[in-house]
């Protein structure tokens, strides 16, 4: 059954240092999502993406924040200078086209933890 | 207002008994979708169960099933038959707007589940 992918599983960092967190979507799936999930607390949305475009991001998903798209299987999150903050388990989705199905099919996260 | 509510931070079920647990939810948007998702201790995110407004039925998925009250807004989980692989975090979703437009997911803040024998 195909699965959304994420790497690494883990990532320690220090602060102020860049990350850039990699995901591969379901192969046929169209819209592209990241949601990070402090310890302990509930999964909060960051962004979505479609068309080669972010279509919603939340206040969370400053300045510091980017995706990217750079081939037609990866979705990468970058964080350009990480805060103690950041640290959180950060979850890459997808779903199908508009016309299909419109569930989010979570990947099984990376842990990120910033020092 | 919370979107998602969930008000049980915890649930204790034995062995093979059912368990309902419990979600509310806040949207004035017509057409909205439910979602339950399962979180294990290893911390992936398991989809279960979905639940469009406008559905007639409740939704079933095996041993879950929706429980889908739309004038009080509520969207409960019921597991039937609990065995010792449902003891997980369960978190209950929320997308406003019409299905196929990839809006975001908005989450409650989960119920831990624990099945004992």
């Amino acid at each position: 059954e195909p699965e959304v992918t994420q790497t690494p599983s883990h990532q320690v960092t220090q602060m102020g240092q860049e990350v850039i967190l990699r995901c591969v979507p379901i192969s046929n799936h169209l819209y592209f999502y990241w949601y990070r999930q402090i310890l302990g607390q509930k999964v909060e949305f960051l962004v979505s993406f479609y068309n080669n475009e972010i279509s919603e991001k939340s206040e969370i998903f400053d300045d510091q924040f980017s995706v990217e798209r750079p081939d037609g299987s990866n979705f990468t999150l970058k964080i350009r200078s990480t805060k103690l903050e950041d640290s959180a388990m950060y979850f890459c989705a997808s779903s199908e086209a508009p016309r299909g199905g419109e569930t989010q099919y979570f990947g099984p996260g990376t842990r990120l933890l910033v020092l | 207002a919370q979107k998602i509510t969930q008000t049980q931070p915890g649930m204790f079920v034995q062995e093979k008994e059912a368990v309902t647990l419990d979600c509310t939810y806040d949207t004035s948007d017509p057409s909205y979708g439910l979602f339950w998702y399962k979180q294990p201790s290893s911390g992936e995110m398991i989809f279960l169960i979905y639940q469009g407004s406008y559905d007639q039925q409740n939704a079933t998925e095996g041993r879950y099933s929706l429980n889908f009250q739309k004038a009080r807004k509520s969207a409960n989980l019921v597991i039937s038959a609990s065995q010792l692989g449902d003891s997980a975090m369960y978190f209950c979703a929320m997308r406003e707007g019409p299905p196929g437009g990839g809006n975001k997911l908005t989450f409650g803040t989960g119920t831990q589940l624990k099945v004992e024998l």
